[in-house]
């Protein structure tokens, strides 16, 4: 079945370093391919999002590209800074039917000034 | 666009009572889903509303869960005979398109006692 796996955490990072989080998928098809942040006391918020291959998400500093051949969408950013500390899921949106999300585990990353 | 509305925030119980969680979607969103989302867990697939019409089940949705979503509006999510298990964070999220990216909810998050 569907699925996403995405790298462990949690990550502490000092500020202005860069960032990669890394995630694969499983997937029959052409699925939609998202990352969610949650910040502290906070609900999912959508970062950015892909639908087909190739397509590069992108949104406040953070990039991901959809890469079929490697079934990967790793969320990268250039300079972290401290407002970014978060929790980051990586989820996949099935290509018919309900199209219901399968995340993954979920990475905490922590920037330290 | 006002965001998805969930009530309560907060549901403290004890083991065996009945609890009712409400979620109001973004007005003109028609599809409406729920996930569970434990500790250190990404969100997980609880069932799905087309409109009125529940499309879609998970397995973990067991025979004491039961959802509606009267008009096509909003949703309410019903927990019998409450277990320890069920100790969670209850999300609802919204979309307008089947492959449209889905917007969260702040939680209902349950304790049983």
């Amino acid at each position: 079945g569907d699925s996403v796996t995405q790298m462990e955490g949690p990550v502490t990072l000092s500020e202005e370093a860069f960032l990669t989080i890394n995630c694969t998928y499983t997937a029959t098809g052409y699925p939609s391919l998202f990352w969610y942040v949650q910040y502290p006391g906070e609900g999912l918020q959508l970062l950015l999002k892909a639908t087909k291959a190739d397509d590069k998400g992108s949104n406040k500093g953070f990039e991901a590209t959809y890469r079929k051949e490697t079934t990967s969408f790793h969320l990268e950013k250039g300079s972290v800074q401290v407002s970014d500390s978060a929790v980051y899921f990586c989820a996949l949106g099935g290509e018919t039917g309900a199209n219901n999300l399968f995340f993954g585990t979920g990475t905490r990353l922590t920037v330290i000034p | 666009d006002t965001g998805v509305s969930q009530n309560p925030r907060h549901k403290i119980t004890k083991r065996g009572q009945n609890v009712t969680f409400r979620c109001d979607p973004i007005s003109e969103h028609n599809r409406l889903y729920w996930y569970r989302q434990t500790l250190g867990q990404g969100p997980e697939f609880l069932t799905y509303f087309q409109n009125e019409a529940q499309l879609e089940k998970s397995r973990l949705l067991s025979d004491r869960f039961s959802a509606e979503r009267p008009k096509g509006s909003f949703s309410t999510l019903e927990i019998q005979r409450t277990e320890q298990g069920d100790s969670a964070m209850y999300l609802c999220a919204s979309s307008k398109t089947d492959r449209a990216a889905q917007h969260f909810g702040d939680g209902t998050r349950l304790s049983i006692l």
